[in-house]
C-alpha cells in the first residue's frame, strides 16, 4: 500500500535559520507530489507540487522542494524562516493514474519559528 | 474570495446524534472530498464524488455515509455520532483534470469543521 511518511513531527528554529523537512514515499508509479500547509486558525493550502519535468520546484513564499526519485524523496527546503513560515506542513502524494484527488498524506511535521 | 465553504466551523454533539456536516464549492469542480484530519495521524479520506449523485470510499468509511444531490454540494452525514469520531473534518475539491488527472489531483480546502462529540 501506498504511503508517506514525514519525518519529523514538531521543528522548532530561530528566525533565519534555514529548513529542511523530510518525506518519503512508496509508490512505484508516476508521482504527483505535493506540500500544504496550515497557518495558525487558517485552512489547509498548497505550498507546492510536482507533477514532471524540474524535480526542483518552487512554490510560494520562497519555500522549494526537490524530488529525487532514487530516493523516493520529496523534501521541503527554505533558506530562510520566518515567524510567520509557524505552522502545520503536510506532504502528499496521489495514489495512481485516474485517481484524482485521492491523495495520500503524511503524518504532518509542525513547525515552530521563534522570532 | 470564498472557495469551498463548510457551513459549521465547531460543533459539540451527544454520542447516538446525528450529524450534518455541509460543503459548498463555488468553483464548478466535479471533484469533492471529505477528510478527517487528526494529530498524528495526518489527513485521512473518508468519502469522495466525481460527479452528482455517486460516492464512493475512502479508506475510513465506518460510520459516515455521504450525499451529493448538486454539484456545488457534498454532504458528510454520522448516522450515530459516537466520542471516535470527534475529529476535524476537512471538505476539499479539485476540477476534473486531463488525461492522466493531474489536475484533478489539486486540492482547494474548506476551513474545516471541528466535531466534538461527547
Amino acid at each position: 500500500a501506498q504511503s508517506v511518511s514525514q519525518h519529523n513531527h514538531h521543528v522548532i528554529l530561530s528566525e533565519a535559520a534555514s529548513l529542511e523537512l523530510g518525506c518519503n514515499y512508496s509508490y512505484g508509479g508516476t508521482v504527483n507530489l505535493f506540500w500544504y500547509v496550515q497557518y495558525p486558525g487558517q485552512h489547509l493550502q498548497l505550498l507546492l507540487k510536482y507533477f514532471s519535468g524540474d524535480p526542483l520546484v518552487k512554490g510560494i513564499k520562497g519555500f522549494e522542494a526537490e524530488f529525487i526519485k532514487s530516493k523516493f524523496s520529496f523534501n521541503l527546503r527554505k533558506p530562510s524562516v520566518q515567524w510567520s513560515d509557524t505552522a502545520e506542513y503536510f506532504c502528499a502524494v496521489n495514489r495512481g493514474y485516474n485517481q484524482g484527488g485521492k491523495l495520500i498524506f503524511g503524518q504532518g511535521t509542525e513547525l515552530s519559528v521563534k522570532p | 474570495d470564498v472557495k469551498v465553504t463548510q457551513s459549521s466551523r465547531y460543533l459539540v454533539k451527544r454520542t447516538g446524534e446525528k450529524v450534518f456536516l455541509e460543503c459548498v464549492q463555488d468553483m464548478d469542480h466535479e471533484n469533492m472530498f471529505w477528510y478527517r484530519q487528526d494529530p498524528g495521524l495526518g489527513l485521512r479520506l473518508i468519502y469522495f464524488s466525481y460527479d452528482v449523485k455517486m460516492k464512493e470510499k475512502g479508506d475510513i468509511p465506518e460510520g459516515y455515509s455521504v450525499s451529493r444531490e448538486k454539484k456545488e454540494r457534498f454532504s458528510l452525514i454520522l448516522e450515530s455520532a459516537s466520542t471516535n469520531q470527534t475529529s476535524m473534518y476537512l471538505c476539499a475539491s479539485s476540477p476534473l483534470g486531463l488525461a492522466g488527472n493531474s489536475g484533478a489531483n489539486v486540492l482547494t480546502f474548506g476551513a474545516g469543521s471541528r466535531l466534538t462529540v461527547l
